[in-house]
């Protein structure tokens, strides 16, 4: 099975600052259609995950410039370019590429200074 | 616009069974995926498995294998998640999710004697 890991496990970020969280695969995520399968989300306190980026770096419906994702093979990236106040929760990276009850992972807190 | 409604909270003592709905309405039940993901609580997501409305076929994750079941209902437009032989573990926020971008608001399963 893809095992996924994030770092930082929390992030505690002033406002107006950067943020950035890592996200690894144990395989690739490149999928033989040329795709790579890995979306961030963002789970904010008793809400379910919205889905923030999907396909490494494209910007879902409605979601501030402000995000941004990038990598490749392995190894994924999230910016928040300036972190605002309403940006405070829990960043998931998932991969679809061999979908099981890990694919998603731990988990980034994100708070604010 | 997209929407998915979850039914409600459910109590059940160990070894019984839940099955919780998903009601999808704004776009055509039978062309999207319909993913189911759980939450315990302070714990990461968990993919558990899909649905294709539009043919009924089902994917799973290895560890729900033989004991969750997706099922849909064409004409109510609702997806259907059922865990059987219930165990505490399985106390858990349980979530639809279409195309793992749109997500249902959740369904706290408690599983208690």
């Amino acid at each position: 099975d893809i095992v996924m890991t994030q770092t930082p496990l929390s992030l505690s970020v002033t406002p107006g600052q950067p943020a950035s969280i890592s996200c690894k695969s144990s395989q690739s995520l490149l999928h033989s259609d040329g795709k790579t399968n890995l979306f961030w989300y963002l789970q904010k306190s008793g809400q379910p995950p919205q889905l923030l980026i999907y396909e490494v770096s494209n910007r879902f419906s409605g979601v501030p410039e402000r995000f941004s994702g990038s990598g490749s093979g392995t190894d994924f990236t999230l910016k928040i370019s300036r972190v605002e106040a309403e940006d405070v929760g829990v960043y998931y990276c998932m991969q679809s590429i061999q979908l099981t009850s890990g694919a998603f992972g731990p988990g980034t807190k994100v708070d604010i200074k | 616009q997209v929407q998915l409604v979850q039914s409600g909270a459910e109590v059940k003592e160990p070894g019984a069974s839940v099955k919780v709905s998903c009601k999808a309405s704004g776009y055509t039940f039978t062309s999207n995926i319909m993913h189911w993901v759980r939450q315990a609580t302070g714990q990461r997501l968990e993919w558990m498995g899909w649905i294709h409305p539009g043919n009924g076929n089902t994917v799973y994750s290895q560890k729900f294998q033989g004991r969750v079941t997706i099922t849909r209902d064409t004409s109510a437009s609702t997806a259907y998640m059922e865990v059987n032989s219930l165990r505490s573990e399985d106390t858990a926020v349980y979530y639809c999710a279409r195309d793992m971008a749109v997500w249902g608001k959740g369904t706290t399963v408690t599983v208690s004697s």
